[in-house]
């Protein structure tokens, strides 16, 4: 079975803090993992995926295999990093993404 | 590009009635069609997959004959929720994705609709 375990619901730093936004997952075979961000009043949209190994906006996600965590991070969080974050598995039986529960993250000045 | 769109973006019924959603890819031909039902402070779960012209696949525990799925053309997939009851009250988000069914193809979220019912 598939599962998707963001363990916070809510993240809050300070302006120009670290950040990292937990996701565990479980699935017997090779997973595709991604993270999606959803801003305030707007639709998901895709962050970065672990097949692409690019950074986006800042972020970073390396996927590890032996603890099963594609944890994503940044450096220096901005103010306009506040949003939600859902981490994604996609399965090699299909196409369809199972997600996370989410995990809000708020920075503050 | 890969814009999607959801019609109408929030709606009130009463108890018994149906609704139809519209999920529209604007300018990319959607092989496939997805359908999420997000609950508040929940994740998205997926509710179902449809290909053009083909059955939809529902998840388990998705009724198939409350939740019909049409998707007739490459651009247009309606969910319509069938007799509506005040638990059918949700977030309903459709995505798209362009390419061969089963290979990776990044899906195009709409920004969903509110169904609420009375």
């Amino acid at each position: 079975a598939q599962r998707v375990t963001q363990p916070e619901k809510l993240l809050s730093v300070f302006k120009g803090a670290p950040v990292e936004l937990k996701c565990n997952y479980s699935y017997s075979g090779s997973p595709e993992l991604f993270w999606y961000v959803q801003y305030s009043r707007q639709r998901l949209q895709l962050l970065l995926r672990h097949i692409s190994r690019e950074s986006i906006k800042g972020f970073t996600a390396d996927l590890n295999k032996g603890e099963t965590s594609f944890h994503l991070k940044k450096p220096f969080a901005q103010e306009e990093d506040s949003a939600m974050y859902y981490c994604a598995l996609r399965g090699n039986s299909g196409y369809a993404l199972n997600f996370g529960k989410g995990t809000s993250l708020l920075v503050t000045p | 590009g890969a814009v999607v769109s959801q019609h109408p973006s929030w709606v009130i019924c009463k108890s018994g009635t149906s609704v139809k959603i519209e999920c529209r890819s604007l300018d990319f031909q959607a092989t496939t069609m997805f359908w999420y039902r997000q609950f508040p402070k929940q994740s998205l779960m997926l509710m179902a997959t449809s290909n053009e012209g083909s059955k939809a696949t529902y998840e388990q525990g998705v009724e198939k004959d409350k939740f019909l799925i049409n998707h007739a053309s490459l651009t247009l997939s309606t969910l319509t929720v069938t007799s509506a009851h005040p638990e059918d009250s949700s977030f309903y988000i459709c995505s798209a994705s362009m390419g061969a069914p089963g290979s990776y193809n990044e899906q195009f979220f709409g920004p969903g609709t509110r169904l609420t019912v009375l």
